[in-house]
């Protein structure tokens, strides 16, 4: 089956490194996505990797992807109290004919105290 | 540039009303659809469409409506408004499979 688990908490210290962790099941994904969704507002993207990739970085995000353990991480340099929001990590299974396939997770809640 | 636009914003309703949340794009994108958004359970998809004219059902579609005559439009419509529904939705728009989805700023929708 398809599934996305991320653990639904973290807190920070404001500089600290934040790393989100994602697990996976469709081996088959294409896109793995992070998405980022700040108080009262709508998600926004803020990376994503493709599958033939391992890691990928964007300034202070840094993107890991182990596909034999099938796990997606985000890692935030210098954390800010900007940064708190919740993470979605969300999958693309191969294959699939329509963008309904996207599978998202929970939800981390990243909370960064200053 | 608006991007995904979605009214109301906030919404209480009676058990039994019915109502409809209206979502826009301006940016010509052919898939659109509709997700629920619940604690700890992350997004789960209502009702998508690939372009106007045509619509389909997601993971949770019971107790709503959809339709897309226009490529800019996809209404989600609640035939009876049931405590269950009570939850965030937000609807998205890309411009095809495998491109970016666009998420509108939300609907909070109460039904006491």
């Amino acid at each position: 089956g398809e599934d996305v688990e991320q653990s639904l908490f973290l807190s920070v210290r404001e500089g600290d490194s934040s790393v989100i962790n994602c697990t996976y099941t469709d081996s088959s994904s294409t896109y793995l996505y992070w998405y980022k969704q700040e108080p009262g507002a709508g998600l926004q993207l803020l990376t994503y990797i493709f599958s033939n990739m391992d890691m990928k970085q964007d300034q202070r995000l840094t993107v890991l992807l182990n596909k034999k353990d099938k796990h997606l991480s985000l890692r935030i340099a210098d954390t800010q109290t900007g940064d708190s929001a919740i993470y979605f990590c969300a999958e693309t299974p191969r294959g699939r004919t329509s963008y309904d396939k996207v599978i998202f997770g929970p939800g981390t809640s990243l909370s960064v105290i200053p | 540039n608006a991007g995904v636009t979605q009214t109301p914003k906030f919404q209480v309703l009676k058990t039994g009303q019915s109502m409809t949340l209206q979502c826009a794009q301006d940016m010509n994108h052919e898939y659109m659809s509709w997700y629920r958004q619940d604690p700890g359970m992350g997004l789960r998809l209502i009702h998508y469409s690939v372009g106007a004219g045509i619509t389909d059902q997601g993971e949770v579609p019971n107790g709503y409506n959809v339709s897309r005559s226009t490529t800019e439009d996809f209404p989600l419509r609640l035939l009876s408004a049931a405590p269950s529904q009570t939850s965030v939705y937000f609807c998205a728009s890309s411009r095809d499979r495998r491109n970016t989805i666009y998420f509108g700023e939300g609907s909070w929708l109460t039904v006491v």
